[in-house]
């Protein structure tokens, strides 16, 4: 069942380092998976997105693997930056037109 | 990349009484949803909505929420007797320009006291 008061996962990195931030993902049949940025006060934003048919896709500074024998999604951010720190969110949909389903959150605090 | 506008930013209400949580989507789409997050916890799905249908629903989505779209462009999310637990951000979302994720609007905050 849920947890109340739920805690986030907090990983701090130091600004310039590489960041990877990791994902469990619960459903086999999910065939597309998304990367959500979140800062304070504001709604998810979407960072990068990866088919189950790849493997890696790369974007500017990002990169998200998929390992879908062991279900695990991370997300890699390079060179890391203070305007990186949100909580970020992985999310998975069953098809293109699915809804999206979040995962938990991971608080990420970029030290300068 | 194009908004969603959400309105009130924030709502405060008194234990039941209605509110209702306006968003105004990106031109030309069929297909809106609505998300809630309760401070400090995951983003959880509500319901969504086709074709001025509700497609899918969630086990939160009970009675006392009622989605609708009055005029054609504004969406709606209706809460009829607020509860405590119902303070949360509500967000609601179109599909993604460029992508199959979504464009999530900045969310109205709603505190029940």
């Amino acid at each position: 069942g849920e947890s109340v008061g739920l805690h986030l996962p907090t990983l701090s990195v130091q600004e310039g380092d590489n960041s990877i931030i990791n994902c469990a993902y619960s459903n086999s049949a999910s065939d597309y998976f998304i990367w959500y940025k979140q800062e304070s006060g504001k709604g998810p934003q979407f960072i990068i997105d990866i088919r189950s048919n790849m493997d890696k896709r790369q974007g500017q500074r990002v990169t998200v693997l998929l390992n879908k024998t062991v279900k695990h999604l991370s997300l890699q951010i390079a060179a890391t930056q203070p305007g990186d720190s949100a909580v970020y969110f992985c999310a998975e949909k069953e098809t293109s037109y699915d809804k999206v389903i979040f995962g938990p959150g991971t608080s990420l605090s970029v030290i300068p | 990349e194009p908004e969603v506008t959400q309105t009130p930013s924030h709502q405060v209400t008194q234990m039941g009484q209605e509110v209702i949580l306006r968003c105004v989507p990106i031109s030309n789409h069929l297909y809106f949803y609505w998300y809630r997050q309760i401070l400090g916890q995951k983003v959880e799905f509500l319901v969504s909505f086709y074709n001025n249908e509700i497609s899918e629903k969630s086990e939160i989505f009970d009675d006392q929420f009622s989605v609708e779209r009055p005029d054609g462009s504004n969406f709606t999310l209706k809460i009829r007797s607020t509860k405590l637990e119902d303070s949360a951000m509500y967000f609601c979302a179109n599909p993604g320009h460029l992508n199959y994720g979504y464009t999530f609007g900045s969310g109205t905050r709603l505190t029940v006291v």
